[in-house]
């Protein structure tokens, strides 16, 4: 099946710092998700991005859907110690029927926040 | 309280013994899907449903069935477990079968199988 690379695969940082990971793809996504895990617990929707090129916010968060819709960035400003967690990023394949509801998750990224 | 419920939580079997973990939700959502998680690979789509009776294989399908004859279950089946399907599992909805991603997860259910 498709592959997400997502990277770093973990990341060790101080509270107050920030923090920047990406995800790249082999093939073009019409939409961007970011979710985060929390230990023990389902993931959660953090942010969705539907146009190449879209820049969202959601509090501390950023994130883009890159032009070539084959990658997307999160940015976490700030870091305080409740960002720790998984976080993944996920494309829906481009549209064409019989792959509209399937999504492809990427490896996740280990986020460890030191106070 | 709207939620995606998954039973059991915790499952230890043995190879060859047909199991099935259920999936409800309450919020009368059309999508539902599996995933199963395993470290450093992420989560990874096992099948999904756009509606009732209607079902498509995600990523990785084989040695699972599913089906779904009412809106809110959808039942994940392992007709003869093996080892290499120990794995946590997570059922997840989304109101809209348009926009698949905004999901709700359930609480996940960790499998064994020795």
């Amino acid at each position: 099946g498709q592959q997400l690379n997502q990277s770093p695969q973990s990341m060790f940082i101080q509270e107050g710092e920030d923090v920047s990971m990406n995800c790249t793809s082999s093939s073009i996504f019409n939409t961007w998700l970011w979710y985060k895990q929390d230990p023990g617990e389902g993931p959660v929707l953090l942010i969705a991005l539907y146009k190449a090129g879209e820049l969202t916010s959601n509090g501390r968060l950023t994130a883009q859907f890159g032009i070539t819709r084959k990658d997307s960035f999160l940015n976490i400003s700030a870091s305080i110690p409740s960002d720790v967690g998984i976080y993944f990023c996920a494309g829906q394949l481009s549209a064409g029927g019989t792959s509209y509801g399937k999504l492809t998750f990427g490896q996740g990224t280990i986020l460890t926040v030191h106070p | 309280e709207a939620q995606v419920t998954q039973n059991p939580r915790y499952l230890i079997t043995v190879t060859g013994k047909k199991l099935t973990v259920t999936c409800s939700q309450n919020m009368n959502h059309e999508y539902m899907s599996w995933y199963r998680q395993d470290p450093g690979l992420g989560l990874r789509q096992i099948y999904y449903s756009m509606n009732v009776e209607v079902t498509d294989k995600g990523d990785v399908p084989e040695g699972y069935k599913v089906s779904r004859k009412e809106k809110r279950n959808f039942p994940l089946i392992l007709e003869s477990p093996s080892p290499n399907q120990t794995s946590l599992y997570f059922c997840a909805s989304s109101l809209s079968s348009r926009v698949p991603y905004e999901q709700y997860f359930g609480p996940g259910t960790r499998l064994t199988v020795t």
